[in-house]
């Protein structure tokens, strides 16, 4: 049973418009949530985090939105770039410990020049 | 600056064997975590070492096993090899008590297949 879904498995955008990446939980005790972006043939890296007391977390193009009425979480990029092409981990953890982060299955994105 | 270093980058190992995959942090770290990604999933946590010790462990069994060396370098071994252990083993590294995420570097990772 998966507690982390990403249930789009690819996703293509123009270049400049916005990229919108969607992920659901089911465990009401995630209380941290991540997203990370992988390129072929390199690790993961962190991208931008929010906590359960906020709905809204900014980092300059990139956005996460929290609702957790629905256990859902999104990741807006804008404008989106080609360079942003890659596959997009959502993660979400209890107490920000790393033995209970659990990793979604990921979307990969490609954004068309 | 080097950043976090894994060998090797590719092994395949026949079921049954013993296999150890090694970790070099980027320059700084001293907490280095394993990760197993199998193929179409994310990344699965399966351990943290920090100080020589390991702190925290995922849901894996005793097969897997850990060392952290002095210079902050790990290992991952993984005995009784069964094909369900084919993935992608990630390594990352962060400093101390650093929280998640946050400053938490990852390598390429090693490509284990299991015949």
């Amino acid at each position: 049973d998966q507690q982390v879904k990403q249930n789009s498995p690819s996703l293509s955008v123009q270049e400049g418009r916005i990229s919108i990446l969607n992920c659901d939980y089911t465990n009401s005790m995630f209380d941290y949530f991540l997203w990370y972006k992988k390129y072929p043939a390199e690790g993961p890296t962190f991208l931008i985090s929010i906590s359960s007391i906020k709905d809204k977390n900014e980092d300059g193009r990139f956005t996460v939105f929290l609702n957790k009425s629905a256990k859902h979480l999104s990741l807006h990029i804008v404008p989106s770039q080609p360079g942003d092409s890659a596959v997009y981990f959502c993660a979400a953890s209890v107490e920000t410990s790393y033995d209970k982060v659990i990793f979604g299955p990921g979307t990969s994105l490609s954004v068309i020049p | 600056d080097a950043g976090v270093t894994q060998s090797p980058t590719h092994l395949i190992k026949t079921r049954g064997q013993q296999v150890t995959l090694r970790c070099s942090p980027k320059s700084g770290h001293d907490t280095v975590s394993w990760y197993q990604q199998a193929l179409g999933q994310g990344p699965q946590f399966i351990f943290q070492y920090y100080e020589e010790e390991e702190r925290q462990r995922g849901n894996f069994p005793d097969r897997f096993s850990g060392h952290q060396f002095p210079n902050y370098s790990s290992e991952l071994n993984v005995n009784a090899l069964l094909l369900g252990d084919s993935a992608l083993y990630l390594c990352a590294s962060s400093s101390g008590q650093g929280a998640l995420g946050y400053e938490q570097y990852f390598g390429p990772g090693t490509r284990l297949t299991v015949t």
